[in-house]
């Protein structure tokens, strides 16, 4: 398993600020995936971190709105920009491990963001 | 993109009885398919999971089959207990790849 590490826990935040969001993990691994998580709802991908290369987004999210960072194989920040009270959700990393062909996703504890 | 739906949304029983739970995939290229649990305010959990070269895997109380040319999957919980109460979360993807979640299910179980 991994440990990964996810900062902050939670937070509220001013409508029209913007709120980065870390990812700590504690071995190498090649791909980091972000996912938000709206109240009551299931998980859906915002994009898949690839270290020394850009995001690629999923249909819905765009990079002006939520740009990310992966500066190393360990570590990815997910920014949420220009917030508003419908950001306000449950965003989670996540990472998969394992030998090629039998990876395992595992997940950090999650951000609880509130938008007000 | 692959689709995942998951039914039902929401599952009560008695403790000691089984929970059963379904989900279809729409994308005959998945080969992999993790359940999660997830309790209220925590990471979801990996629970179990199946490839797509086997029908069927159980450990201790949990069990899922994969029916690869109905595309569904199923997740069996026998002789529940208070703490198997949670949302469960089907999932389906390309080995390696991104994984597509299904709605969840909320599992309440009864004393």
């Amino acid at each position: 398993s991994a440990v990964i590490s996810q900062k902050p826990s939670r937070d509220i935040c001013q409508r029209g600020t913007s709120l980065t969001i870390q990812c700590q993990v504690d071995s190498q691994v090649t791909m980091m995936f972000w996912y938000r998580q709206q109240p009551g709802q299931s998980l859906t991908l915002i994009a898949t971190a690839n270290q020394g290369s850009e995001a690629t987004y999923e249909s819905g999210f765009v990079i002006d709105k939520f740009p990310i960072s992966r500066p190393n194989l360990t570590f990815s920040t997910l920014t949420v920009s220009n917030m508003s009270p419908e950001d306000s959700s449950i965003y989670l990393c996540s990472v998969e491990l394992g030998a090629r062909g039998n990876t395992e996703a595992f997940f950090g504890q999650g951000t609880r963001l509130t938008v007000v | 993109g692959e689709n995942v739906e998951q039914h039902p949304s929401t599952l009560s029983v008695q403790e000691g009885d089984s929970a059963v739970i379904k989900c279809t995939y729409s994308d005959s290229a998945s080969n992999y398919f993790p359940w999660y649990k997830q309790e209220l305010g925590k990471r979801p959990q990996l629970i179990i999971d199946i490839r797509s070269n086997v029908g069927e895997k159980k450990d201790q109380r949990i069990a899922v089959t994969l029916n690869k040319t109905a595309k569904h999957f199923s997740l069996h919980i026998t002789e529940t207990q208070p703490e198997d109460s949670a949302v469960y979360f089907c999932a389906a993807s390309i080995t390696d790849y991104k994984l597509s979640f299904g709605a969840g299910t909320t599992v309440t179980v009864r004393a």
